[in-house]
């Protein structure tokens, strides 16, 4: 057991509302990342994070901001969803550096209607 | 840039054997090998580093060709537990964040 937590695990929101994710860790690892999943691109990484406000974009992050104020918390940000960011969306962890092991957390399923 | 994985999915009957190809357009530093059951977040493998090595546990193991810039992972006579999707990962250097390829539906029958 990883020690990671997502919420809310599931949600439904309206186009143009915000919407905030939440990944919290209990292990004080530096390294956290966002992914999103859609079917038939695999897992893509939205934005990271190697420690306390040091943050930085993935390869599909326009549209999102993230924020990390405490080594446990990992925030994703929708600042006005789209029905294009309809997906399931992973926090994942990586206790032994950059390029170790990710370690994922069970995913958090939104719906943009 | 995406890694390739090939097959996009494959059906086996228990105790067959399945192959699974993840090439990149970019010479790796490191591949990645995931494994993730529907409704349930991906499970980490083995990861395989720059120098050809090759890896492997119970009846699961993978090589990287790095001149190639390929990797692929073996199932050997596969068990109904290892339906899922397998993802490789790919980095470019030490540094980098993992690419992840499309993904590869595997499904073992009885």
């Amino acid at each position: 057991d990883a020690g990671i937590t997502q919420s809310p695990r599931h949600k439904v929101t309206e186009t143009g509302t915000p919407v905030t994710l939440r990944c919290h860790q209990t292990e004080n690892h530096r390294y956290m990342y966002w992914y999103r999943q859609d079917p038939g691109h695999g897992l893509r990484l939205i934005h990271y994070s190697y420690g306390v406000k040091d943050t930085d974009k993935g390869e599909v992050s326009d549209g999102y901001s993230v924020s990390r104020s405490k080594t446990e918390d990992f925030l994703l940000t929708l600042e006005s969803a789209t029905s294009s960011q309809t997906s399931v969306y992973f926090c994942a962890i990586n206790p032994s550096g950059r390029t170790g092991e990710l370690f994922f957390g069970e995913g958090s399923r939104l719906t943009v209607l | 840039q995406q890694p390739v994985q090939s097959p996009q999915a494959v059906i086996l009957r228990e105790g067959e054997d399945a192959v699974i190809n993840c090439s990149s357009s970019k010479a790796l530093y490191s591949v990645h090998w995931y494994r993730q059951k529907h409704g349930e977040a991906p499970v980490f493998l083995m990861i395989l580093l720059k120098g050809g090595e090759q890896k492997g546990h119970d009846k699961i193991s993978a090589s990287f060709n790095e001149k190639k810039q390929q990797s692929s992972l073996y199932l050997t006579a596969s068990q109904l537990s290892y339906s899922g999707t397998y993802f490789c990962g790919a980095s470019e250097s030490a540094g980098n964040m993992l690419t992840f390829g499309g993904g590869t539906r595997l499904m073992v029958k009885p």
